[in-house]
């Protein structure tokens, strides 16, 4: 089985100040992961993910996220942020082997202010 | 593509009664998933389907739950009866075999009282 675990669940961030959101997981077996977001009263939707190759994943919205093997970590990072990436970020982690399920983490609230 | 559509957007209803929340997949896609989200325990895989059949309901925390995905385009999600403890967002998502992306539907935000 695999876990996932965010270290923090809220971040306030001041407009065009840098972001990470940390994430760190848990797996028996290799795994691909994912960062979503959830902007209020929205659905999930993909940022960004880590299949294979370059350690270093680039998303939408300008964000970034480093694959660390040994650390089993998956960070989430923004070098500015916008008053509109207030949202909640989920990462989740997906078994190589196992064909369905998406295992989440808690969420971060990131609130950027003015 | 539309994407996942689900419906309602909201709900209200009281306790005691049944709750249908529906879901339509991405055309092509032969995953279907139903997650809720609830601030206490955040987002739970309660069932997953695979061309429509019922591949693991482990998540389902009652038999008050049930699901059915009669075809491809249409799945549903009942709640009888609900409790005010079921109140949560409901989330459908769909995926097609050999993708590593799940995608979300806006969810059902249901309420209880």
């Amino acid at each position: 089985a695999q876990s996932v675990t965010q270290l923090d669940s809220q971040v306030p961030v001041f407009e065009e100040a840098p972001v990470e959101l940390r994430c760190n997981y848990s797996s028996s077996v290799s795994v691909y992961l994912f960062w979503y977001v959830q902007y209020p009263n929205q659905g999930l939707q993909l940022l960004l993910k880590y299949l294979s190759g370059s350690t270093l994943v680039k998303g939408i919205n300008g964000f970034e996220a480093e694959f660390n093997k040994s650390q089993t970590s998956f960070h989430l990072r923004k070098p500015s942020v916008h008053i509109s990436d207030t949202a909640e970020y989920f990462c989740a982690v997906k078994a190589r082997t196992n064909d369905y399920k998406l295992s989440f983490g808690a969420g971060t609230t990131v609130t950027v202010r003015a | 593509d539309a994407g996942v559509i689900q419906s309602p957007r909201h709900e209200v209803t009281e306790m005691g009664q049944e709750v249908t929340l529906r879901c339509k997949p991405i055309s092509g896609h032969d995953y279907l998933f139903w997650y809720r989200q609830t601030m206490m325990r955040g987002l739970e895989l309660l069932i997953y389907f695979n061309n429509n059949v019922p591949i693991d309901d482990s998540g389902m925390p009652e038999d008050r739950f049930s699901a059915k995905m009669p075809n491809a385009s249409f799945s549903t999600l009942k709640i009888q009866p609900s409790e005010p403890r079921d109140s949560a967002v409901y989330f459908c998502a769909s995926r097609m075999t050999g993708g590593t992306e799940a995608f979300f539907g806006q969810g059902t935000r249901l309420t209880v009282v």
